[in-house]
């Protein structure tokens, strides 16, 4: 059964830095891309970072670039999020998830992160 | 705005059918894998659909996906109470490089 299991959230002043990780378990980590999507609360789904196989090739969403690095570490089967200069509008449920094809397979329960002063 | 529009809300009685659209455009939709969730209350997203049409395990047959051209449809038959929730659509947009999400649309059991 694949399990996510995200860490790391937690209340960070503005300009602050948090480092979320999701570690996996019940899958082949190495073979699958890995996806962050957040939802701020009330709101809707918001993709925000994917990493392929290897760690070679990320994207992010434009609201995050130069801001949020994704990267992983197959040998922990751990995915990961650093999280710079974050904004209020950063406070979320970060989700972490198996992607395929452009889309979340498997979820995390989900970290929040409170950017406030 | 989402790059994804959906209505933001429909409903229907129990055991009707509803339908929710997902309109978006040839980046999008129109040449890309669409996947559903559901997020009832409080809960963690569900996977309800993927690659369009398929459902994955323990998904019941009650939950189906099609898309034509630029728009995708989820279709809820013998809707229960236990169906009451958001729902997205979500793809990869190419022009962006980015996935995206529609903005949800609520689902109501009358």
């Amino acid at each position: 059964e694949v399990q996510l299991v995200e860490s790391g959230g937690g209340l960070v002043q503005p300009g602050g830095s948090l480092r979320l990780s999701c570690a996996a378990s019940g899958f082949t980590f190495s073979n699958y891309w890995m996806i962050w999507v957040r939802q701020a609360p009330g709101k809707g789904l918001v993709w925000v970072s994917r990493i392929n196989t290897d760690g070679s090739a990320t994207e992010y969403a434009d609201s995050v670039k130069g801001r949020l690095t994704i990267s992983r570490d197959n040998a922990k089967n751990t995915l990961h999020l650093q999280m710079n200069s974050l904004r209020a509008e950063d406070t979320a449920i970060y989700y972490c998830g198996t992607e395929n094809w452009g889309s979340v397979a498997s979820w995390g329960q989900g970290t929040l992160v409170t950017v406030s002063s | 705005q989402s790059v994804l529009t959906q209505p933001p809300s429909v409903s229907a009685a129990p055991g009707q059918k509803v339908t929710i659209s997902c309109s978006g455009s040839s980046s999008n939709v129109g040449n890309q894998y669409v996947a559903w969730y559901q997020q009832l209350p409080g809960t963690v997203p569900k996977t309800l659909i993927f690659e369009n049409n398929k459902r994955p395990s323990g998904i019941p047959d009650r939950f189906s996906g099609s898309k034509s051209g630029t728009s995708a449809t989820l279709a809820i038959t013998g809707l229960q109470t236990g169906d009451e929730a958001d729902y997205y659509c979500g793809t990869w947009d190419s022009s962006l490089s980015a996935g995206v999400f529609g903005s949800g649309t609520k689902v109501t059991v009358l």
